[in-house]
């Protein structure tokens, strides 16, 4: 199985500041990489899929890169709406696995 | 437009087994995989299974493989989610989610999560 490790766990900012998310896959998954937000009680959403590519009606102010083993995903201007948990997850092979998630917590 | 709508939530008891429904519209069915991902109480997302709408085929995570089962109901579009012989840690909410081939099988349709509570 591939294992998928995120950094930071969790993580405080404020509102305006350029935010940075890591994604380590165990081994290579080329571009098989998707990036997805989850707000408490809600069902987890799309932002990024093939590492880099912004899925339809998701800000430009999210961004993805990467490929290979190493990935991030990177919100250039926090606004108030982007507090929540983020998720990177593999497609390239299964079983498809997701990183522990990242929580964006307001300072 | 597009959804998947589950159906609700369920209470079973240790050793039962829960069925969870995902319906399916605003689309053809019978081209786009769908997976089961389930989350428990102040966790991560964890997959279960990927089944094929189309010709039915499975293929289950190893932890669920003998407790699992994915079937579809074409004339319906719903695809179902059986697990068995439930215990304590498969209290979770279970998604079903849309898989888009001409995006790397990201998963870009999600159904609003059922609820399952395992408790005696």
């Amino acid at each position: 199985d591939i294992q998928m490790t995120q950094s930071p766990s969790s993580l405080s900012a404020s509102v305006g500041d350029r935010v940075t998310i890591t994604c380590r896959a165990s081994q290579s998954i080329s571009i098989y990489l998707s990036w997805y937000q989850q707000k408490p009680g809600k069902a987890p959403k799309l932002l990024i899929y093939a590492a880099s590519s912004l899925q339809s009606g998701v800000p430009s102010r999210f961004s993805g890169s990467g490929s290979g083993t190493d990935f991030t995903l990177t919100i250039s201007s926090l606004q108030p709406e982007d507090f929540a948990t983020y998720y990177c997850q593999q497609s390239y092979s299964t079983p498809r696995t997701f990183g522990q998630g990242t929580k964006v917590e307001i300072k | 437009q597009v959804q998947l709508v589950q159906s609700g939530a369920e209470v079973k008891k240790p050793g039962a087994s829960v069925k969870v429904s995902c319906k399916a519209s605003g689309y053809t069915f019978t081209s786009y995989y769908m997976h089961w991902v389930r989350q428990a109480p102040g966790q991560g997302l964890e997959w279960m299974g990927i089944i094929n709408p189309s010709g039915g085929s499975t293929r289950y995570a190893q932890k669920f493989q003998g407790r699992v089962t994915m079937i579809r109901d074409t004339s319906t579009s719903t695809v179902y989610m059986e697990l068995s012989s439930l215990r304590s840690e498969d209290t979770a909410v279970y998604y079903c989610a849309r898989a888009i081939a001409a995006r790397y099988d990201a998963f870009d349709i999600w159904g609003q999560g059922t609820m399952v509570t395992v408790s005696s």
